[in-house]
């Protein structure tokens, strides 16, 4: 599975969009792009997935860059309820294995 | 709630010991997976059963075992236990072995070694 580089923390105001950057340069075209989040020593959460398109579901928003080497998280509305820990994960699309390898991810921290 | 229940939700016990962590999946998943996360290596893979057989192994200690019962449940057994054992313990569950489809996570159990 492709390595992923995300900065370590992000600030943003709440009611404010919260854009998360993943950088996965060595991406290939068999992986899928996943997002989960970790709010305070909870389990962690699914957010989103994706290929090649842009992803939207009532959470949130994946976009994809068209060469597929980074992709940014959106949550359009930020709460405080939304600072958490945001995991970006590359993971290959027809592995017969789910496992998801996590990195340091980054922490958001929604301020009022 | 993801579904996923974990038992006990705190665990503390001694250098030496074993223990059982265990695990009921979401209500037709077959997949299990479990995590350790502890302070300094962050979230970490550990095993996988599909349907009652293991499908993959990650960092997993010689000294750590898992299986998954006929009911879908999967229990983590942790023996000769050591102070850097301490962690949260996170199993996870999904429909299928692979493929793109999402894991629902567990609350954890929080696992202390005095």
């Amino acid at each position: 599975d492709a390595k992923t580089t995300q900065p370590t923390s992000m600030d943003c105001a709440e009611g404010r969009a919260a854009n998360l950057p993943c950088n996965h340069s060595t991406i290939s075209g068999n992986e899928y792009v996943y997002w989960y989040r970790q709010i305070h020593s909870q389990g962690p959460q699914y957010i989103i997935h994706g290929l090649k398109n842009n992803e939207t579901n009532e959470m949130a928003s994946l976009i994809i860059t068209e060469d597929r080497k980074s992709s940014t998280l959106i949550l359009p509305h930020a709460t405080l309820r939304d600072t958490a820990v945001y995991y970006c994960i590359v993971r290959v699309a027809r592995s017969n294995t789910g496992k998801l390898i996590f990195g340091q991810g980054t922490t958001l921290q929604v301020k009022p | 709630d993801s579904g996923v229940t974990q038992t006990p939700k705190h665990l503390i016990t001694a250098t030496g010991q074993r223990v059982t962590l265990r695990c009921s999946p979401r209500s037709g998943d077959l997949s299990v997976y479990w995590y350790q996360q502890s302070l300094d290596q962050g979230l970490q893979f550990l095993i996988q059963y599909y349907n009652g057989e293991e499908r993959a192994k990650g960092n997993i200690l010689e000294r750590f075992s898992a299986q998954q019962f006929p009911d879908l449940h999967s229990e983590l057994n942790l023996s000769s236990l050591e102070l850097g054992d301490s962690a949260l313990y996170f199993c996870a569950s999904s429909v299928v072995a692979g493929g793109p489809v999402e894991q629902f996570f567990g609350p954890g159990t929080r696992l202390t070694v005095l």
